[in-house]
């Protein structure tokens, strides 16, 4: 159980393009998820807290309109690369936390999206 | 300062050999206390999870919580080459926000 799913795995794209990432929680409901980004090399750096319905919370130095992210239900997240360079290029991981139940303190990580701007 | 502290590495031991990975914390708020595995290109796996201080024992894996010299260690017995991959540490206050250690890259030689 507990199981964290992103979509897509990798993806490459043009500089000035928007990407999307969907993180879904495949058989639990997930209140909060959270969206993390590693650099090659380097620790996982928290970018955002998102809510099942409300705004997200950012991190400080985590431009908000430049990662737009959107918790609209209780199974899925999504963040959104808005007009995407090459220093976006990163590793994209999310976490998902349950609602409720026996594990209501841990995370589960999905596997990650790895994001190329050309 | 950062908040977690932990030795990059990398670490390269022999299969069977004892592996002792560990990290120093600055923020005494933190009260949980887990390990987390990361294979190349993945996410990152939940192997220990400990609340407080104290020893914590699953299979190969022991984990150790320190928290009067705010220090945890994990240790893996009889090392196997599958075992191969980036350790974190992370640790949260009742906040429930993670913090992340920088990982530990090892390596088991067969």
């Amino acid at each position: 159980g507990a199981v964290v799913s992103q979509h897509p795995s990798w993806v490459i794209c043009k500089s000035g393009t928007s990407v999307k990432i969907e993180c879904r929680s495949l058989d639990f409901q997930a209140t909060t998820m959270f969206w993390y980004r590693q650099f090659p090399k380097q620790s996982l750096m928290l970018m955002a807290t998102s809510n099942e319905g409300s705004k997200a919370t950012y991190e400080q130095g985590v431009e908000k309109d430049k990662f737009l992210i959107n918790h609209a239900s209780l199974t899925l997240s999504t963040l959104t690369v808005t007009s995407a360079h090459p220093e976006d290029s990163s590793f994209y991981i999310c976490s998902a936390r349950e609602a409720s139940g026996p594990s209501y303190n841990e995370q589960f990580f999905g596997p990650g999206t790895r994001l190329t701007v050309l | 300062q950062k908040e977690v502290e932990q030795d990059p590495g990398p670490l390269s031991v022999p299969e069977g050999a004892i592996v002792s990975l560990n990290c120093t914390y600055s923020n005494s708020a933190f009260q949980y206390f887990m390990w987390y595995r990361q294979y190349s290109r993945k996410g990152p796996e939940l192997l220990m999870y400990t609340y407080s201080s104290g020893n914590k024992e699953d299979g190969r894996f022991t984990a150790q919580v320190d928290k009067s010299s705010k220090y945890i260690s994990l240790f893996i017995r009889d090392s196997q080459p599958s075992d191969s991959a980036t350790y974190l540490c992370a640790m949260r206050s009742s906040a429930r926000q993670l913090t992340f250690g920088s990982g530990t890259q090892l390596t088991v030689l067969p």
